[in-house]
């Protein structure tokens, strides 16, 4: 059975740095690519990243200079981490896997940032 | 980039009644679309891929059309369950970005 499940601090202070893991079962890293989503308090979907089968990342043109993704194939983890948090940083935070369409969601991680 | 557009924002409507609502690309994506429904407090879940093809499970009332720019799901005698947002995506190309979302309510 496919699953993916996100894991994280639930509060960040402003400034600091965002670190999520998102640990995945029922498929491999090195088959499918992982994607990381957000969505704001009562609003639209917003794709942030994804790390692709083969090991390459790519990112959402607004996020990239604060926003790293990597993984660990061995404990089937893909790790983000988000720098110089603001209050509008405060989401939802979703890893997802892609076919390309995005087929299994995990339950996603609500993040806030305030101090 | 590419950017969708979702419309309407919003609809309100009865059981059993027949609804539309589109998702236009600013730039062709031929067939590269998905939809996906999320209810409140749950993950988005995948509908519609390719367009038109049905993901697995999803009931037939559900349908999806379109081509290019211009994209459209239909829900055909809707169910009270089928209350919830619907989000089209642009997928196979990078980057995946979703349209605003529609809010579809039941009267």
């Amino acid at each position: 059975e496919v699953q993916l499940k996100e894991s994280g601090p639930g509060l960040v202070q402003p400034s600091q740095t965002l670190s999520l893991t998102c640990t995945v079962s029922g498929f491999s890293l090195t088959d499918y690519s992982v994607h990381w989503v957000r969505q704001p308090p009562g609003k639209g979907l917003e794709w942030m990243g994804v790390m692709w089968s083969g090991g390459s990342t790519a990112y959402n043109s607004a996020l990239k200079s604060r926003l790293s993704i990597s993984r660990d194939t061995s404990k089937s983890q893909v790790f983000l981490k988000m720098n110089s948090l603001q209050t509008e940083d405060t989401a939802i935070y979703y890893c997802t896997r892609a076919v390309p369409p995005f087929d299994y969601w995990g339950q996603g991680v609500m993040v806030t940032v305030s101090s | 980039n590419i950017v969708m557009t979702q419309s309407p924002k919003s609809m309100s409507i009865s059981v059993g009644d027949r609804v539309t609502m589109n998702c236009k690309a600013s730039q062709n994506v031929y067939n590269n679309i998905a939809w996906y429904q999320q209810k409140p407090g749950q993950s988005p879940k995948l509908l519609i891929y390719y367009a038109s093809n049905r993901y697995n499970g999803v009931p037939d009332r559900f349908t999806g059309s379109g081509y290019g720019t211009d994209f459209t799901l239909t829900i055909n005698s809707v169910q009270a369950e089928d209350a919830a947002f619907y989000y089209c995506q642009r997928i196979y190309n990078s980057p995946p970005t979703f349209g605003g979302g529609t809010k579809l309510e039941l009267k």
